[in-house]
């Protein structure tokens, strides 16, 4: 069975960091791709960042670029997203999700319960 | 980049009526389009991926169709327990951009 745990959200000051970590179970790590989705309070869902299966691909909307960074240790099924520089607009629950192949060009078949990312002074 | 579109935002429906959600890319993605519900306070799930195939497990009431600018969710038959917001989402290349959502109620 496919689990996904994210872990590591909470309050944060504007200008503050976070590092999400999602721990991934019941299938080959390294053979997907990962994306992390957010969704603001009463919002849509917005794409946020992908990585391809080997990790040597990322991808990040224009409204992470040069703030998040994401990343993926296949020794330990976990999968990463570094947010810096955090703004009130980066406030939402954040989900890890497991992409349907190895590239990034898929849809996302398997999410996690998603994580609570509060940016406020 | 390419901007997804949703219509209606959303819409009132009688149990048993054919509901038919249609989302428009700006640009041409080929059949590079999924389609998810998301339930109150639920998780989203992904329905539909390659525009028209159903994933494992979804009711075959749900369809979808469409290829290049123009797709279409169909219920055939709405149920109380398909009241969600669905989702578009290209995936072609990066940015992976979902459409606005459309909200689904029951009249």
């Amino acid at each position: 069975e496919v689990q996904l745990l994210e872990s590591g959200g909470g309050l944060v000051q504007p200008g503050g960091s976070l590092r999400l970590s999602c721990a991934a179970s019941g299938f080959t790590f390294s053979s997907y791709a990962m994306t992390w989705v957010r969704q603001a309070p009463g919002k849509g869902l917005e794409w946020v960042s992908s990585i391809s299966g080997s990790g040597d691909n990322t991808y990040y909307a224009d409204s992470v670029k040069g703030r998040f960074t994401i990343s993926r240790d296949i020794s330990k099924n976990t999968l990463h997203l570094q947010m810096n520089s955090l703004r009130a607009e980066d406030t939402a629950k954040y989900y890890c999700a497991k992409v349907r192949s190895e590239v990034v060009a898929a849809a996302s078949n398997y999410w996690g319960q998603g994580i609570l990312v509060t940016v406020s002074s | 980049d390419i901007q997804m579109t949703q219509s209606p935002s959303s819409l009132s429906a009688s149990v048993g009526d054919r509901v038919t959600i249609t989302c428009r890319a700006s640009q041409g993605i080929s059949n590079y389009l999924a389609w998810y519900q998301q339930k109150p306070g639920k998780v989203p799930k992904l329905l539909i991926y390659g525009a028209s195939t159903l994933q494992s497990g979804v009711p075959s009431r749900f369809s979808g169709s469409g290829s290049g600018t123009d797709f279409t969710l169909t219920i055939s038959s709405l149920q109380p327990e398909d009241v969600a917001t669905y989702y578009c989402q290209k995936y072609n290349s990066a940015p992976l951009t979902f459409g606005g959502g459309t909200k689904v109620e029951i009249k």
